[in-house]
């Protein structure tokens, strides 16, 4: 009940294109949902994130779509960018618990120039 | 700049030798995490701390030790290093208990010889 999972595990998109990573939990006592964006040989910094009582959430090129009902959401890369190459973790957690991220197994992702 | 920095960024130490990692932020945040990061897998959570108050992780291996001296510092102490605890450690920060945003150091990666 506390797995987050998240697909693909790898993702190789052509510069300009649309880079989406998708993620489904199962405990509905989830309430917050962010996504990280990790160098090699560095710490994950957030991306977006989102609580439930919103469907979507948007900040530049990057966009959370949340479906309370299906228990998913996704991040939208718009106008992908060879330097937006990196690996990207998808989490839950319980904020008034211990705010412990529950993370999903995460997505490298390749864009082309 | 208000952040979590994490010394020393590389430790190589040998198998059966204790080593301490530190961390410390200038965010006067009232929680603290520790999370190992192997690779190419998602960051796990071993500790928690709010304020002074240790919280352990069920499954983290009784070789891991934590001290939060202080509010600015927080030490991961490993007593016996084996080959499996070759890893990025990673310290983060929440404001409080009720806010949702954690901020993660850049890590340390430890080698095992």
């Amino acid at each position: 009940q506390q797995q987050v999972k998240q697909s693909p595990q790898s993702l190789i998109v052509q510069k300009g294109g649309i880079s989406i990573i998708n993620c489904a939990y199962e405990n509905t006592a989830f309430d917050y949902f962010p996504w990280y964006q990790q160098f090699p040989g560095k710490g994950p910094a957030l991306l977006i994130a989102i609580r439930p009582d919103v469907s979507e959430k948007k900040e530049g090129r990057f966009t959370i779509s949340f479906n309370k009902s299906a228990k998913q959401f996704s991040l939208h890369i718009m106008d992908s960018q060879p330097g937006d190459s990196a690996t990207y973790f998808c989490a839950a957690s319980m904020v008034s618990n211990t705010g412990k991220l529950i993370f999903g197994q995460g997505t490298t992702l390749q864009v082309k120039p | 700049d208000a952040m979590v920095i994490q010394n020393p960024r590389y430790q190589v130490t040998q198998f059966g030798k204790p080593v301490t990692l530190s961390c410390s932020q200038t965010l006067n945040h009232n929680v603290m995490y520790w999370y190992q990061q192997k690779s190419s897998q998602a960051p796990k959570l071993l500790f928690h701390y709010y304020d002074k108050d240790f919280n352990n992780e069920a499954d983290t291996p009784d070789n891991f030790q934590s001290r939060r001296p202080n509010t600015s510092f927080c030490f991961l102490d490993i007593r016996s290093p084996g080959l499996g605890d070759a890893a990025m450690y990673l310290c983060a920060t929440r404001r409080t208990r009720v806010t949702d945003e954690q901020f993660f150091g850049p890590g340390t990666r430890l080698t095992v010889l």
